[in-house]
């Protein structure tokens, strides 16, 4: 078994960029996506596959890794990206699912 | 467009059953992966189980395998979640998630969620 670690909370200034990461070992072998959750909705994802967009995303958000680390970084960090922030991947057996335990992003 | 259409709000007691559902449209049911995420109040994310309906191959998270169970209707285009005893400690928002035949673990979709509520 195994679990992603993300930091509680991070805040950064109006049109400045922001790192938010996620660590875990089953990270060195899989893939990790990041979904936006704004108060009172549904989670939304805006990266996959590590450093993949979705259409409709803008591109101030982006997504790398390195060993066992992903990241979501926002470029220009705008007052709308204010959300809680979740990674999620395989555990080390690649079987099940796991969910980090969120990130609360303030911009200032 | 993808939708992901949940039942509504449920007020339960303890020991009481519920199914809740997801209807799906927008493509094609059998082809992806079907699941559900619980947020507890104020919590994060929690992966709960999937099925991939065409065949109904099941996955479940340790924490929730004989708690709940995941089934699908193939002709009606609808996942369920049902619990045949409610605790108190269900009470939650649960989220429908669609994803990608071949990566389960990718919830490319989610519904509005089903709040429930369980109080004696």
């Amino acid at each position: 078994s195994s679990e992603l670690t993300q930091d509680p909370a991070v805040s950064v200034a109006l049109g400045q960029t922001v790192r938010i990461t996620c660590q875990g070992d089953s990270l060195t072998s899989y893939y990790a996506n990041w979904y936006q959750q704004k108060p009172g909705q549904a989670p939304v994802l805006v990266i996959y596959r590590n450093n993949n967009r979705p259409s409709g995303i803008p591109d101030r958000f982006s997504g790398s890794d390195s060993g066992n680390t992903a990241s979501l970084t926002i470029t220009g960090a705008q007052a709308e990206d204010e959300a809680d922030y979740y990674c999620n991947s395989r555990d080390s057996s690649g079987d099940l699912v796991l969910f980090g335990g969120g990130t609360k992003l303030t911009v200032l | 467009e993808v939708q992901l259409v949940q039942s509504g709000a449920e007020v339960k007691k303890p020991g009481e059953s519920l199914k809740i559902s997801c209807k799906a449209s927008g493509y094609s049911f059998t082809s992806s992966w079907i699941g559900w995420v619980r947020q507890m109040p104020g919590k994060g994310l929690e992966w709960m189980a999937v099925i991939y309906p065409n065949d109904a191959d099941t996955k479940y998270s340790p924490s929730f395998q004989g708690r709940v169970t995941i089934s699908v209707d193939k002709s009606l285009s609808t996942a369920y979640l049902q619990w045949s005893s409610l605790k108190t400690s269900d009470t939650a928002m649960y989220f429908c998630t669609k994803h990608p035949r071949g990566s389960y673990y990718l919830a490319e979709d989610w519904g509005q969620g089903t709040p429930v509520s369980v109080s004696s």
